[in-house]
């Protein structure tokens, strides 16, 4: 049931740009764009949510083209500690609903040294 | 940041024994609440959604007999592994989604062991 596509996995050195895609061909007009990060034997961890163009906060930015079948996490001067997987999931965050994810394979970024 | 727990953290029993999972929502008021399931190196697998007050919606394939889930109040729904056999050990996750917001904020899970 899940609506995405993304990498299996990733691999990038520590200090460069890393940009995951996420294919989502039959998104909903009212569908949001969600990114997580999990760590094993963790709970996923909120990074990142957009519905359209470019949104920015202090650890990500997402690009989302016009067309919203695509998005991409752009993760600035990797780390060490940011190796794990990335999840993007996209689903209707409206007030009044269920707000239902269901997760994709999602990407297994590993940064090396 | 609204945060959510689960207890125990992990659990270990024996085949045929029921097992409790708590999980709170500690700032806010949960309206609804997520229950997943994740295997080893698998993503995870939304197993039923619970609102304060009423019955839970499972998705498919999930037995409702098996994995009773209450939500009996804002701050906590409690998932109950009943009859536990090994091959329902895994990694069990839930979340819970404030009224009033659209974020979704997970728990840091269950590790349960079916022996």
């Amino acid at each position: 049931l899940a609506k995405t596509t993304q990498p299996i996995s990733m691999d990038s050195y520590e200090g460069q740009e890393v940009n995951i895609t996420c294919s989502h061909n039959n998104i909903a007009t009212n569908d949001y764009i969600t990114w997580y990060q999990q760590f094993p034997s963790q709970g996923p961890r909120f990074i990142i949510q957009g519905y359209k163009t470019k949104v920015t906060n202090e650890v990500a930015s997402l690009f989302i083209p016009a067309d919203r079948k695509s998005s991409t996490l752009s993760l600035p001067r990797v780390s060490l500690s940011d190796t794990a997987v990335y999840y993007c999931l996209v689903g209707d965050v409206r007030l009044y609903n269920f707000n239902k994810f269901y997760f994709g394979s999602g990407t297994k970024l590993n940064v090396k040294p | 940041g609204a945060v959510v727990s689960q207890h125990p953290s992990r659990v270990i029993c024996k085949s045929g024994t029921s097992v409790k999972i708590e999980c709170r929502s500690l700032d806010f008021q949960a309206t609804t609440m997520f229950w997943y399931r994740q295997f080893p190196k698998q993503s995870l697998m939304l197993m039923a959604t619970s609102n304060e007050g009423s019955k839970a919606t499972y998705e498919q394939g999930v037995e409702k007999d098996k994995f009773l889930i209450n939500h009996a109040s804002l701050t906590l729904s409690t998932l109950t592994v009943t009859s536990a056999h090994p091959e329902d050990s895994s990694f069990y996750i839930c979340s819970a989604r404030s009224r009033g917001s659209n974020e979704q904020y997970f728990g840091p899970g269950t590790r349960l062991t079916v022996t």
